[in-house]
């Protein structure tokens, strides 16, 4: 079965400033897809980032961009110019594939709430 | 376009009574997600469609119950109430890659 783990339940970063969030993770599939999700006090799950396993290259959006380690099953967030608006719970989610189709059905991590002081 | 939108967004129920949650999606998407929320936790998965017509159990589903009749309504019923029940549930859905999630709704249980 797949697991998620987010070691960090908070974090927190000065406005500007870069932060990193931790996922690790277990499956026995070599073809997946990772996921970064946001969700801010309105609780509406917003995608931050994808990172599909087979690429080698790190996936980047805009400010947001993974360190997808595939050997060692890590799969952690950097956020650079960290803004007031980023703060939120980020989830990393997994698809729950146990063999076989996982139908797009995610596992998710615990969550890290990250605060950002101005 | 209006995505993902669930009804309603809030909710008390005594123990004991029955009520539907409506999920609605106008992307055209295949399958569809009921997760479940609580306090300082991740979304748990309570039921799944990959299809009109079809339903399947995820990691939660005691005490609900899904149909999906037309291929942009997932609905998710619960029974008899009960206080475990109170939650934030989340409907999702996708093509098979990423998931696009509805708003929500809170369900409190008394």
């Amino acid at each position: 079965a797949q697991t998620v783990t987010q070691s960090q339940p908070e974090m927190s970063v000065q406005e500007a400033e870069t932060v990193t969030l931790s996922c690790t993770y277990d499956t026995s599939e070599s073809d997946y897809y990772l996921f970064w999700y946001k969700q801010p006090p309105s609780r509406q799950m917003i995608l931050v980032i994808r990172q599909e396993a087979y690429k080698q290259q790190n996936a980047t959006e805009n400010r947001f961009s993974v360190n997808f380690q595939k050997a060692a099953k890590s799969f952690s967030l950097k956020i650079s110019d960290s803004q007031l608006g980023d703060a939120a719970m980020y989830f990393c989610a997994l698809p729950a594939n146990a063999g076989g189709t996982s139908y797009g059905k995610l596992t998710f991590g615990q969550g890290t709430i990250l605060t950002v002081h101005p | 376009n209006a995505g993902v939108t669930q009804t309603p967004k809030f909710r008390v129920l005594k123990t004991g009574q029955s009520m539907t949650l409506l999920c609605a999606q106008d992307m055209n998407h295949e399958y569809m997600y009921w997760y479940r929320q609580d306090p300082g936790m991740g979304l748990r998965l309570i039921h799944y469609s990959v299809g009109e017509g079809t339903t399947a159990k995820g990691e939660v589903p005691d005490g609900y119950n899904v149909s999906r009749l037309k291929k942009q309504n997932f609905l998710l019923g619960l029974e008899s109430a009960a206080p475990s029940q109170t939650s934030v549930y989340f409907c999702a859905s996708s093509l098979g890659g990423t998931q696009y999630f509805g708003p929500g709704t809170r369900l409190l249980v008394l």
